[in-house]
């Protein structure tokens, strides 16, 4: 069966110092992937998807970026972190074919101090 | 934005008593999904229905979509105090597919 590995649970940084958070699927192949971010009561945000090896889109400029060095793995990352940058991350895929739902990892809170 | 719009942006009920959340959206879709998310926690899928589709069903679960008004709802019947939680639709954009767009959410609470 398909897994979705998000880590670490929780995280707090200080301002101006690097991110990377990671996310593995298990049990599929050339899954989409995606980066969400949840401010406190609200929506999700997208911030990145990927529907291959090296393949990043990017939904909104920002202090963040992501890579996908690998089919299953994906990695957000930030050279300096901002306070803005606090919040719940989600990795999420989805199998490569229409009409499919997704599958959600069950996020990183992330306080920037 | 593409954002779908939920409402009402909280819902708070008894339990037994049917919840119904509303969704509505901006351009043309593939499908619409909703998801339901415990506090703190990642989501979870509850149903998807197609854009040829007008209703579907899964258990408690009542999901309608009119296209020509871009809107969908949710019902929960009978509802219990372990449907607390929040609930957000997503639409996956005709434009292409597979990129989930979320709405705000409804936060809905079932009181015993």
């Amino acid at each position: 069966s398909q897994t979705i590995h998000q880590w670490p649970a929780t995280l707090v940084q200080p301002v101006g110092s690097p991110l990377s958070l990671e996310c593995t699927v298990e049990g599929t192949s050339n899954p989409n992937l995606y980066w969400y971010r949840q401010a406190a009561g609200r929506g999700l945000q997208l911030l990145f998807y990927s529907v291959g090896i090296g393949q990043i889109s990017s939904e909104v400029p920002q202090n963040l970026s992501a890579s996908r060095p690998q089919d299953r793995q994906f990695i957000l990352s930030s050279k300096k972190l901002l306070l803005s940058d606090s919040g719940f991350y989600l990795c999420a895929w989805i199998q490569g074919r229409r009409n499919t739902e997704a599958f959600f990892g069950q996020g990183t809170r992330l306080t920037v101090v | 934005s593409q954002q779908g719009e939920e409402d009402p942006q909280a819902l708070s009920i008894q339990e037994g008593e049917n919840a119904t959340m509303n969704c509505s959206y901006k351009t043309s879709i593939n499908n619409l999904q909703w998801y339901r998310q415990n506090s703190g926690r990642g989501l979870v899928h509850l149903i998807l229905i197609r854009s040829n589709e007008r209703e579907k069903h899964s258990g408690r679960l009542r999901v309608t979509l009119d296209t020509s008004k871009k809107s969908s709802s949710l019902l929960i019947t009978a509802s219990r105090a372990a449907d607390t939680a929040s609930y957000f639709c997503a639409t996956d954009y005709s434009g292409g597919y597979n990129k989930l767009i979320f709405g705000a959410g409804t936060r809905l609470a079932v009181h015993p």
